[in-house]
């Protein structure tokens, strides 16, 4: 089946500073990415949406300026959380779909960050 | 807006008994729907994907039903043991199959 990964799966930093993840489809080429937020004991929330080559469709209430969205390629996008803030503490996990068939999104194992 | 809506929130059963989870979803019109679950700090597994077209999949000891017009779902787990413990998702794919709305999930907890 389709393997997703994120790089990395934790994370610890302190206030203020810039944070990546990477999420990367292994065996296949993904037409659009996703990027999803998990608070503790809630169930997860769609923060943007991104194609390659394209600039990322960010969800109301969800700052571009904060979390800055890169697909440059078709099996690679990151997510960069700018001076982050304890309040950003949150599960981050990424999806790849296949721009036809199922269309079945295709989750990363997720990345744990924690601000201090 | 699609709104996905699980119930129970938490279920708790002990081992053996057959059990079923419930999702709705306000909109009809949608791609699919799937079924995931996720274990205490982990990612998602992917457990089954009905397309619009289906009324049902299964899965080894997994079932799960659509009826697209009432917008609802059900995961049927038989005999249940407690490696089945982890929160279970409900999402629904809009029309277009280009987002995902998630429901709040299910806890279960399946007792020796």
């Amino acid at each position: 089946g389709a393997v997703v990964s994120q790089h990395p799966s934790r994370v610890i930093c302190k206030s203020g500073t810039s944070v990546k993840i990477e999420c990367r489809s292994l065996d296949f080429q993904a037409t659009t990415m996703f990027w999803y937020r998990q608070f503790p004991k809630q169930s997860l929330m769609l923060m943007a949406t991104s194609n390659e080559g394209s600039k990322a469709t960010y969800e109301q209430g969800v700052e571009k300026d904060k979390f800055l969205i890169n697909h440059a390629s078709l099996t690679l996008s990151t997510l960069t959380v700018t001076s982050a803030h304890p309040e950003d503490s949150s599960f981050y996990i990424c999806s790849a779909q296949l721009g036809q068939g199922l269309l079945e999104q295709f989750f990363g194992p997720g990345t744990r960050l924690t601000v201090l | 807006k699609q709104e996905v809506t699980q119930i129970p929130a938490a279920l708790s059963v002990p081992e053996g008994e057959n059990l079923v989870l419930n999702c709705s979803f306000t909109d009809s019109a949608i791609y699919n729907l799937q079924w995931f679950r996720q274990d205490p700090g982990k990612g998602l597994t992917s457990l089954l994907l009905i397309q619009s077209s289906q009324r049902e999949q299964t899965s080894g000891r997994l079932n799960a039903s659509l009826d697209k017009s009432s917008g609802r779902s059900t995961l049927y787990i038989a005999a249940s043991q407690p490696g089945d413990s982890a929160t279970y998702l409900c999402a629904a794919y809009n029309n277009a199959g280009n987002m995902l709305t998630f429901g709040g999930g299910t806890r279960l907890m399946v007792k020796p």
